[in-house]
């Protein structure tokens, strides 16, 4: 089982829909979690951090479910700017927040 | 803002050969990591920097490569010999503390071509 595994999409959606990706995680011993987005050949950048009891930073929604080792990102209102890869990231417990990257979801916001 | 800068952008270099790739992470940073990037692929962590010394590494993170922090201000990826599988982008990642929601700060990263 691969240790943070995405849905790789791509998911093309039209200006001003709801979507909604999903990553699960193998290592129950893990502590934090992340979406990043990387635009084509860029570094990646935190989109948001994700806490246990959810949170929500404008249109996006983050949700963890530590029982089923499971993250999701909602995208509400959905921009062109938001066309991008979403990155589901995880960090063990241990000394060096090494971060795990899934290989994530591509989307594309239409017009 | 402040942010993490990498040099150069592109280096091209020939297999067997040595190559330095650098990086400024934030001035107030005390953590520094180094990810790679195959094109098409996931972001893969390299290894970690504190204090002076490596941290952690990954099994990636063989011989050929090494990392230095010559100054206070530089922070550096060696790969001793190049080889085809090396080529990639290469993130520099800095970060203030080890607490468990504090965001690491990417750089922009050097796209490394082995011919």
């Amino acid at each position: 089982r691969k240790e943070v595994e995405q849905d790789p999409g791509p998911f093309n959606v039209p200006e001003g829909a709801t979507v909604a990706f999903n990553c699960t995680y193998s290592n129950s011993a893990s502590q934090s979690f992340f979406w990043y987005r990387q635009d084509c050949r860029k570094e990646p950048k935190l989109l948001m951090s994700v806490y246990s009891s959810g949170n929500e930073d404008g249109r996006f929604t983050a949700q963890l479910n530590r029982a089923s080792q499971y993250i999701s990102l909602l995208i509400r209102d959905s921009k062109l700017s938001d066309s991008a890869t979403y990155l589901c990231v995880v960090s063990p417990s241990g000394s060096a927040r090494q971060l795990t990257f899934g290989s994530g979801t591509q989307l594309t916001v239409l017009p | 803002e402040p942010e993490v800068t990498q040099t150069p952008s592109h280096q091209v270099t020939q297999m067997g050969q040595e190559v330095i790739l650098r990086c400024v992470p934030i001035s107030n940073h005390l953590y520094f990591y180094w990810y790679r990037q195959i094109l098409g692929q996931k972001v893969e962590f390299l290894v970690s920097f504190y204090n002076n010394e490596i941290s952690e590494k990954s099994e990636i993170f063989d011989d050929q490569f090494s990392v230095e922090r010559p100054d206070g201000s530089n922070f550096t990826l060696k790969i001793r010999s190049t080889k085809l599988e090396d080529s990639a982008m290469y993130f520099c990642a800095s970060g203030t503390s080890r607490g468990l929601n504090s965001p690491l700060h990417f750089g922009n990263g050097t796209r490394l071509t082995v011919t």
